[in-house]
């Protein structure tokens, strides 16, 4: 059974810095891409960056670029998103997903249950 | 960047209805790369649709996809008390990002 659990979530103040974490299980980790995809509070989902199954392609949505990274580390099956100089419009539950393909340009078959930030003073 | 536009926001149906949600893309969708997510309240999003209109596993067959292009649509022959929920677009394909439309809620009549 394919499982991804997120942590890392929490209060942080605007300027402060949070990494979160996704452990994967019941699947090859290092066959698949994967993403984390956020959702604000009564809103839609957001995808936020995507790094292939070799970390060799990676990608962020504009309104993170040059805050977030995102990393992977296959030996320990686990994703990673580390979210710098944060901002109140961060604010949002993070979810990991899984894509269906090792290049980030598949679709995502499996989801956590997703990690809150929460970005106030 | 291609933009996915969602309608109608909400629909609001009875159980047993039919619905039909719309996808719409700013440009053309490559190979129907484009796949449909259920979300419930509280609740991670669940894959039902990729490929425009192949059925996730476990997906029951009264939900379907089709379209091609920048026209799109999930059908759910009769709505399940369970179906009342927000359905998103999301086209792939284009890397390395992976664009949502809005969503819609179906909700009960």
């Amino acid at each position: 059974e394919v499982q991804l659990v997120e942590s890392g979530g929490g209060l942080v103040q605007p300027g402060r810095s949070l990494r979160l974490s996704c452990a994967a299980s019941g699947f090859t980790f290092d066959d698949y891409a994967m993403h984390w995809v956020r959702q604000a509070p009564g809103k839609g989902l957001e995808w936020v960056s995507g790094i292939s199954w070799n970390s060799g392609s990676i990608g962020y949505a504009d309104s993170v670029k040059g805050r977030f990274t995102i990393s992977r580390d296959n030996a320990k099956n686990s994703l990673y998103l580390q979210m710098n100089s944060l901002r109140a419009e961060d604010t949002a539950l993070y979810y990991c997903a899984k894509d269906n393909s090792g290049t980030t340009r598949g679709y995502f078959d499996y989801w956590g249950q997703g990690t809150l930030v929460t970005v106030s003073s | 960047e291609i933009v996915l536009t969602q309608s109608p926001g909400t629909l609001s149906l009875s159980p047993g209805e039919r619905a039909t949600l719309s996808c719409r893309a700013s440009q053309s969708v490559s190979s129907s790369y484009l796949a449909w997510y259920q979300q419930k309240p509280g609740q991670a999003p669940r894959l039902l649709i990729y490929g425009a209109s192949s059925r996730a596993t476990g997906i029951p067959d009264r939900f379907s996809g089709s379209g091609s292009g920048t026209d799109f649509t999930l059908t759910i022959s009769r709505l399940e008390p369970e179906d009342f929920a927000v359905y998103y677009c999301q086209q792939y394909g284009s890397s390395p990002r992976g664009t949502f439309g809005q969503g819609t809620k179906v909700e009960i009549k």
